[in-house]
């Protein structure tokens, strides 16, 4: 079935570097892939929706400077947390679907762990 | 906002069949009910889709009625590793458009 892969699992580093996530469809072409952010024991938070060849939309409240988003190719997005800090630490989820087959459900990445000491 | 109104949480025990019902008052015409599974540290997982009546795989069951306000998942026989948060979600099938996640049901299984 269809899956998503995101890289790296875990990251942890100190507070003012730039963290790059990346988000793959391994067995499908996405056009849109979104991208969510989840605090423990809260749901996922709608964070940007990225755009294969265009500027990603972002949600009211997200910092477009501070999560650098670009959609290279229909198979790969990356999600940058630019000058990071310890507020940013979170779980960070991507998902996409088949933009060929409109019946199939989203898929989501097993998400990335960003811990900022 | 979400679309979707579930129970925060509940308790079963192994074996136990597990309903879980949404509420989603207004469902549009194109939406589609979908539900996932989510374990701590991992993404949600696909579990089942709908649009009406009864849909069925190897792991759940989804009930629909007839005016789609509600849904239901069904859970045959849940075991420990059933212990998860389960999301409900509507929404159109189109690539494009994000799911937009309530709070989730957290289901407790134990023996």
């Amino acid at each position: 079935g269809a899956v998503v892969s995101q890289h790296p699992s875990w990251v942890i580093c100190k507070s003012g570097t730039s963290v790059k996530i990346e988000c793959r469809s391994l067995d499908f072409q996405a056009t849109t892939m979104f991208w969510y952010r989840q605090f423990p024991k809260q749901s996922l938070m709608l964070m940007a929706t990225s755009n294969e060849g265009s500027k990603a939309t972002y949600e009211q409240g997200v910092e477009k400077d501070k999560f650098l988003i670009n959609h290279a190719s229909l198979t790969l997005s990356t999600l940058t947390v630019t000058s990071a800090h310890p507020e940013d630490s979170s779980f960070y989820i991507c998902s996409a679907r088949d933009f060929a087959a409109d019946n199939q459900p989203q898929h989501f990445g097993d998400g990335t762990r960003l811990s900022i000491l | 906002l979400a679309k979707t109104t579930q129970p925060i949480s509940m308790d079963s025990y192994e074996g136990q069949e597990v309903n879980i019902t949404c509420s989603h008052n207004n469902i549009a015409t194109n939406d589609y009910i979908t539900w996932y599974q989510q374990f701590p540290s991992q993404g949600p997982r696909f579990i089942i889709q709908g649009y009406k009546t009864k849909v069925t795989n190897e792991v759940a069951s989804l009930f629909i009625p007839a005016d789609r306000k509600s849904s239901t998942l069904s859970l045959p026989r849940v075991s420990l590793s059933d212990t998860a948060v389960y999301y409900c979600l509507v929404g159109v099938r189109q690539a494009g458009t994000a799911l937009i996640f309530g709070k989730g049901t957290t289901l407790s299984v134990s023996s």
